[in-house]
């Protein structure tokens, strides 16, 4: 079975530039996960998807990140205008009867 | 706030003994609690989970206690292993609702 695949895997951007992470759940997973991960902290929950419909978008800064999951599959995340704070790693996971499964995640380094 | 509190931050160990990582939890609504394992440039992979109707869960070298009365938990790792050395995140979430709250994470070092 596949995993949760990420892209791109590393990302170098300058502040206030605009960058977009994509992630395919596992087939079948009907929850999507999108979680920030600052070094040497535990992921913080961005945004979860249950379907194509937002369950919880409570920590999400909804000035300058935005995500979608159209058609209940793939998914996107985008931050517009990035800050220095941004950076993290960007860990996208889906989960089937409470089983969460784990993406390689995405390095954002904004500079 | 902080859903789960987890300790140490981090923890040294020599090859061959015992590995502990204790966690603590205050919503008496949370029935699922996993222990994932993150190597460097990798996700969190599940170790292994619990659900609060029993007090332990062993697979392999991994246990998990539970004590639902103090609301915490615990990832004892047996015979400690180089290979374990990684960081380990305890979470506990609610069935319904699938929100995962995750502890702050133990860098755990096995010495050889």
């Amino acid at each position: 079975e596949a995993g949760v695949a990420q892209s791109p895997r590393y990302k170098i951007i300058e502040k206030r530039q605009s960058v977009a992470f994509w992630c395919n759940p596992i087939s079948g997973h009907a929850t999507l996960y999108w979680y920030q991960q600052i070094l040497g902290q535990g992921p913080k929950l961005l945004i979860q998807f249950q379907n194509n419909g937002v369950v919880d978008d409570s920590q999400l800064p909804k000035d300058r990140f935005s995500a979608e999951r159209l058609k209940g599959v793939d998914s996107t995340l985008k931050i517009q205008p990035a800050k220095l704070e941004d950076s993290a790693v960007y860990l996208c996971a889906s989960s089937y009867h409470n089983e969460q499964f784990f993406g390689p995640g995405t390095r954002l380094t904004v500079l | 706030q902080q859903q789960v509190k987890q300790s140490p931050q981090s923890l040294i160990v020599q090859k061959g003994g015992i590995s502990i990582i204790n966690c603590a939890y205050e919503n008496t609504a949370f029935d699922y609690f996993p222990w994932y394992q993150q190597f460097p440039g990798k996700g969190p992979a599940l170790l292994i989970a619990i659900r609060p109707d029993v007090s332990e869960k062993k697979e392999g070298r991994f246990t998990i206690s539970f004590n639902k009365s103090a609301k915490q938990f615990s990832l004892h790792i047996m015979d400690s292993q180089p290979g374990d050395s990684a960081t380990y995140f305890c979470a506990a979430s609610k069935i319904t609702g699938n929100q995962f709250y995750f502890g702050t994470g133990t860098s755990l070092t096995v010495i050889p």
